[in-house]
C-alpha cells in the first residue's frame, strides 16, 4: 500500500517554543491531507482538513492560529504547534488520500510531543 | 457524516475466531466502511474494507448485511498481537476531501 510518512517521531520542546510536524506521501500524491490528535486511551480527534494549495479546514473547537497547517505541494503537508504549551502535549497523526476516489485513507507513523 | 457505534473492548483468547460488530445507522448510499487497527503509539493501519455483502483478505473478513446498517470485522485465528484497538469507518467513496472520522474503537484483548 502507499506510504505517508511523518517527522519527527517524537519530539520535546521547551513551552512557548514552536514546533512543526512533516506529513509526506512517499509514493503517491495527496490532494487531501488529515491531521489529528489523540490523547492517552482516546480515539483520534481530528483536527483540520489540509487541501493541496488552498487554507486548511479546521474542525470546531481547534485554534487555527495554533495549529498552522500548510500544504504547498501534493507530497508535503506541515502542521506546526505555535507557543506550545504542556496541554498540548499529545500523539499526532496525518493521513492522507490519493484524491482517485480510492476512500482508503493512509496514515503516518504518528508524533509524540512532550511539551515541558 | 455516519456515526459509527462499537463495543468499547472485548476479551479473547489465542486462537479463537473474534468477530467485532459495528453500527452504522446512517450510512449513505455512497459510503464505504473501513476497518483500521491501531497499536499504542502507532498509527492506524488499513484492514479492509467494503461496501456490500462480503469481502475477505489475507487478515480478515468483512461482513456487510443488505441493508448496510452494520458491518462486522472478523478475526480468524487470533493471536497475542493482534491485541490493538480496531476503528470501523465509514467514509464517502469519489473523489475529494471527505473527512475520516473516527469513534471511539474496539479495545480486542487476547489471552495466552
Amino acid at each position: 500500500g502507499a506510504v505517508v510518512s511523518q517527522h519527527p517521531s517524537r519530539v520535546i520542546c521547551k513551552s512557548g517554543t514552536s514546533v512543526k510536524i512533516e506529513c509526506r506521501s512517499l509514493d503517491f500524491q495527496a490532494t487531501t491531507m488529515f491531521w489529528y490528535r489523540q490523547f492517552p486511551k482516546q480515539s483520534l480527534m481530528l483536527m483540520a482538513t489540509s487541501n493541496e494549495g488552498s487554507k486548511a479546514t479546521y474542525e470546531q473547537g481547534v485554534e487555527k492560529d495554533k495549529f498552522l497547517i500548510n500544504h504547498a505541494s501534493l507530497t508535503l503537508s506541515t502542521l506546526t504547534v505555535t507557543s506550545a504549551h504542556p496541554e498540548d502535549s499529545s500523539f499526532y497523526i496525518c493521513s492522507a488520500r490519493d484524491g482517485t476516489g480510492n476512500t482508503e485513507a493512509f496514515f503516518g507513523q504518528g508524533t509524540r510531543l512532550t511539551v515541558v | 457524516l455516519a456515526k459509527t457505534t462499537q463495543p468499547i473492548s472485548m476479551d479473547s483468547y489465542e486462537g479463537q475466531e473474534v468477530n467485532i460488530t459495528c453500527s452504522h445507522n446512517n450510512i449513505a448510499t455512497n459510503d464505504y466502511i473501513t476497518w483500521y487497527q491501531q497499536f499504542p503509539s502507532q498509527g492506524p493501519r488499513f484492514i479492509i474494507q467494503g461496501y456490500k455483502t462480503k469481502v475477505t483478505n489475507e487478515v480478515a473478513s468483512l461482513f456487510i448485511p443488505a441493508d448496510r446498517k452494520s458491518s462486522t470485522l472478523s478475526l480468524p485465528r487470533v493471536s497475542l498481537s493482534d491485541t490493538a484497538v480496531y476503528y470501523c469507518l465509514v467514509a464517502q467513496g469519489g473523489t475529494g476531501g471527505f473527512k475520516t472520522i473516527f469513534g471511539a474503537g474496539t479495545r480486542l484483548f487476547v489471552k495466552a
